[in-house]
């Protein structure tokens, strides 16, 4: 039962242009969502959070709106860059911050 | 520098024999994770521990084990009762924020 969906496992988009990453979630429990960017053969990295008690974050290029009505959160990349280019993954946790589910991915492509 | 270091980065090894993969932080960090990747099904968790000499199982705990002797060090044994044992195997560890990834191990078993 995949409780995290990331239902685009691929996007492309013109640098310059925004970028825009969505993810599904079933459980009502979940009350912390994150993103990661993950390059070929590393660890996945950090980038930007949201607690449900918020539907919007921003930290520089990247915005994270989440709707909890419709269990859904999205990643806007703005302007997008090439260096963007990378697997994106939406993660989501229940009442603590550690153990979380992770979405299966897309796979953002930045051209020039 | 702070951070997580797992080692080796890819590791062969034939069916039926047991493998065991390090995971070293000097973070600081209490909890730490082990998770496995394939293409198509993101990052799943194997096990997890909050706490030295304590563990527990994730979603697919089958056929791994694991110990925490050391705050610093999750190795995780990937035994011959793994039935798809080749994958890339993540290891993080936490600060209550956010997870913090090493690199990963490549294993390959044939």
């Amino acid at each position: 039962d995949q409780q995290v969906k990331q239902n685009s496992p691929s996007l492309s988009v013109q640098e310059g242009r925004i970028s825009i990453l969505n993810c599904d979630y079933t459980n009502s429990m979940f009350d912390y969502f994150l993103w990661y960017k993950k390059y070929p053969a590393e660890g996945p990295t950090f980038l930007i959070s949201i607690s449900s008690i918020k539907d919007k974050n921003e930290d520089g290029r990247f915005t994270v709106f989440l709707n909890k009505s419709a269990k859904h959160l999205s990643l806007h990349i703005v302007p997008s860059q090439p260096g963007d280019s990378a697997v994106y993954f939406c993660a989501a946790t229940a009442g603590t911050a550690s153990k979380l589910t992770f979405g299966t991915g897309t796979r953002l492509q930045v051209t020039l | 520098d702070g951070g997580i270091t797992q080692s080796p980065k890819y590791l062969f090894r034939k069916e039926g024999q047991n493998v065991t993969l390090s995971c070293e932080q000097n973070l600081n960090h209490d909890a730490m994770y082990w998770y496995r990747q394939d293409p198509g099904q993101g990052l799943r968790l194997i096990y997890y521990s909050q706490i030295v000499n304590d563990f527990q199982k994730g979603d697919i705990a089958e056929g791994y084990s694991v110990s925490r002797e050391k705050k610093e060090s999750f190795p995780l044994t990937v035994t011959s009762a793994q039935k798809n044992p080749t994958a890339f195997y993540l290891c993080a560890s936490s600060s209550n924020s956010a997870l913090h990834f090493g690199n990963g191990t490549r294993l390959t078993v044939t």
